[in-house]
């Protein structure tokens, strides 16, 4: 059974600094997906990791995969306001029909401060 | 494009109400999925569909049913409500050619 254990579920940090949310699965997964979301809305997308080593970077945030260790980190460099919100990491399994069954994590609510 | 939408975006029901969320898409996409979402935990997966006429059971399916008449709707049905099935509805959809689900606005359900 894959499960997915993010951490930490609660970061409260101050604006420019840098932190990494961990999110670790505990069986083997193709594709880890990190996603946001805001109160009362729903997920957006942000990452797919596709591949071992496999590194993305949207502004200022950056997320890597190590399929070995089984562990994806979504960094946070230099954070702003706007970053407040809950993010999720998900990982995949294969459905019925070629389909993709996520499991996510729990979350982990960021706060930014000023 | 409207994308995922998702009816009615509210709903109260009472102990063993019946009701019927429906999910519609517009993007052609063969697989669709049903996931609730409660405070602390992330979304988990109810049940979900690889075509229309097919459906398939994921992680938490007791006390809901689904179908998928047509292509572009899937129906996620709850025949006698219970409190534990408060919670925040969310429909996806997405096809072999994309790399990520695209998430409905969601349904806040709650029963008394």
């Amino acid at each position: 059974e894959l499960k997915v254990e993010q951490n930490p579920l609660f970061l409260s940090m101050q604006e420019g600094k840098n932190y990494t949310i961990y999110c670790n699965y505990s069986t083997t997964s193709d594709r880890l997906y990190w996603y946001r979301q805001d109160p009362g809305k729903s997920l957006e997308s942000l990452f797919v990791l596709l591949s071992n080593g496999a590194v993305k970077q949207e502004g200022r945030l950056m997320a890597s995969l190590d399929t070995k260790a089984r562990l994806s980190t979504l960094h946070i460099t230099a954070a702003v306001h706007d970053l407040s919100a809950t993010y999720f990491c998900a990982a995949s399994l294969w459905g019925k029909g070629g389909s993709e069954k996520l499991v996510f994590g729990k979350g982990t609510k960021l706060t930014v401060n000023p | 494009n409207a994308g995922v939408t998702q009816t009615p975006k509210f709903r109260v029901l009472k102990t063993g109400q019946s009701m019927t969320l429906l999910c519609a898409q517009d993007m052609n996409h063969e697989y669709m999925y049903w996931y609730r979402q409660d405070p602390g935990m992330g979304l988990r997966l109810i049940h979900y569909s690889v075509g229309e006429g097919t459906t398939a059971k994921g992680e938490v399916p007791d006390g809901y049913n689904v179908s998928r008449l047509k292509k572009q709707n899937f129906l996620l049905g709850l025949e006698s409500a219970a409190p534990s099935q408060t919670s925040v509805y969310f429909c996806a959809s997405t096809n072999w050619a994309y790399n990520e689900q695209f998430f409905g606005p969601g349904t806040r359900l709650t029963v008394l």
